[in-house]
């Protein structure tokens, strides 16, 4: 089935350490966003990508960093540099139309 | 400005009975996308429905139907005959612009309570 794989679902990350996020997409989509979700809260964009070697900023960049080297994958680097990464992490995919966002089943990522 | 508000952090409503969840939306793009989403507790996102700008007819997708008010820019979820499994967060998204490389903007979201 095609869709949004991201890994590992839970994640925990001592304090100073520089942690990635895998997504990957076998949907052939070209768009990839991230987004960070803190409990009882909505969605905020972090980076997104529009085409293979592309992306830009997006309202809370600081402190993480992306890749886009290849158009199945979009890894999230949450860098030491931010201050509280604790919160959940969606990584979507709008579809071909715009009519919808796919999203992968999100990670977990706690600092410990 | 807020590009989509959603302004009850949290809700209750009878099984079996209709709820609506409220959102409104900020654009100046002629051309737009509105969703709902749902998130339960276990975190993953269900689409559960899309306008368009253009459409003439608010969107319906069995019990759930989005009463679409272009002038006050709103559009509000309707879910009809509650069921307990209803239970979750709901986001109200927004893509402006036609295509699929625009942002998508997510408001704060709604936490439905379904009471048995």
């Amino acid at each position: 089935d095609g869709g949004i794989t991201q890994s590992p679902k839970y994640l925990f990350r001592k304090e100073g350490q520089n942690v990635t996020l895998s997504c990957e997409q076998n949907l052939n989509h070209d768009a990839m966003y991230w987004y960070r979700q803190d409990p009882g809260q909505g969605l905020r964009l972090i980076y997104y990508s529009q085409i293979v070697n592309d992306f830009q900023k997006g309202d809370i960049a600081e402190g993480y960093s992306v890749s886009r080297e290849k158009k199945e994958s979009f890894p999230l680097t949450v860098t030491s540099a931010q201050k509280n990464p604790t919160a959940f992490y969606l990584c979507a995919s709008p579809g071909l139309s715009g009519n919808t966002i796919y999203f992968g089943e999100g990670s977990w990522l706690t600092v410990v | 400005a807020q590009k989509i508000t959603q302004t009850q952090p949290g809700m209750f409503v009878q099984e079996k009975e209709a709820v609506t969840l409220d959102c409104t939306y900020d654009t100046s793009d002629p051309s737009y996308g509105l969703f709902w989403y749902k998130q339960p507790s276990s975190g993953e996102m269900i689409f559960l429905i899309y306008q368009g700008s253009y459409d003439q007819q608010n969107a319906t997708e069995g019990r759930y139907s989005l009463n679409f008010q272009k002038a006050r820019k709103s559009a509000n979820l309707v879910i009809s005959a509650s069921q307990l499994g209803d239970s979750a967060m709901y986001f109200c998204a927004m893509r402006e612009g036609q295509n699929n490389f625009n942002k998508f903007y997510f408001g704060s979201g709604t936490k439905l309570n379904v009471k048995p």
